[in-house]
């Protein structure tokens, strides 16, 4: 069965600061795979997506997400973290059948001034 | 934009109510979604439909029914609610037609449901 990782319950990081999320899937063929951010008293927004192709993708608000199917890894990054970013994340897999997705446990994100 | 509707923000129910929390979505999607949230937990799906009347069962169905008699509102129903049932509740929707692993889902806003 598909299962998500996301070692981090919590990071801090100081505004500016550079910023990488973790997130490690299980999936017997190849993922598609999702991150989503949710705000404060806000439902899930996308922020990037990885079908097939390129495995570097850009997303909104500057993050981007590598695929690397040797660690089984899909990795949120953002070279400069501002106090807006303060938010839980989420990565997701995709199954094949159906639209089901797997979601990660979350990584709630603190950004100091 | 696509704008996903929940009934309510906030609820705080009785053990053995029933419950109906509802959804809708103005953008005309195919498939529907409901998911509970719980800390350290992340997402867990409950339902999904594909279409009007259809149903598929999630992760965890237990406890829960769905209702979807127009294509812009789905139900999720807790028949007799119990404390382990407290939770946040996301509904979703996705932007093209069944089958196809690469939709993008968009969320509601949630409704924190509290069972006493």
């Amino acid at each position: 069965a598909q299962s998500v990782t996301q070692p981090d319950i919590h990071i801090t990081v100081s505004e500016g600061a550079s910023l990488e999320l973790r997130c490690n899937y299980s999936y017997g063929a190849t993922p598609y795979l999702f991150w989503y951010v949710q705000s404060p008293g806000q439902g899930l927004q996308l922020l990037l997506k990885y079908f097939s192709g390129d495995t570097l993708v850009q997303g909104i608000k500057g993050f981007e997400a590598e695929f690397k199917r040797s660690q089984s890894s899909f990795n949120l990054r953002k070279p400069s973290v501002h106090w807006s970013d303060a938010a839980e994340y989420f990565c997701a897999v995709g199954h094949n059948a159906g639209n089901m997705l797997t979601f990660g446990g979350g990584t709630r994100l603190m950004v100091k001034p | 934009d696509v704008k996903v509707t929940q009934s309510s923000r906030y609820l705080v129910k009785r053990t053995g109510e029933k419950v109906f929390l509802e959804c809708v979505q103005d953008m005309d999607h195919e498939n529907m979604f409901w998911y509970r949230q719980d800390p350290g937990l992340g997402l867990r799906l409950i339902y999904f439909s594909y279409d009007v009347k259809m149903k598929e069962k999630g992760d965890i169905p237990e406890g829960y029914s769905v209702s979807r008699e127009k294509k812009e509102r789905f139900s999720l129903i807790l028949e007799s609610a119990s404390t382990n049932q407290t939770s946040m509740y996301l509904c979703a929707s996705d932007d093209t037609g069944a089958g196809s692993s690469t939709d993008t889902q968009y969320f509601g806003p949630g409704t924190r449901l509290t069972v006493l």
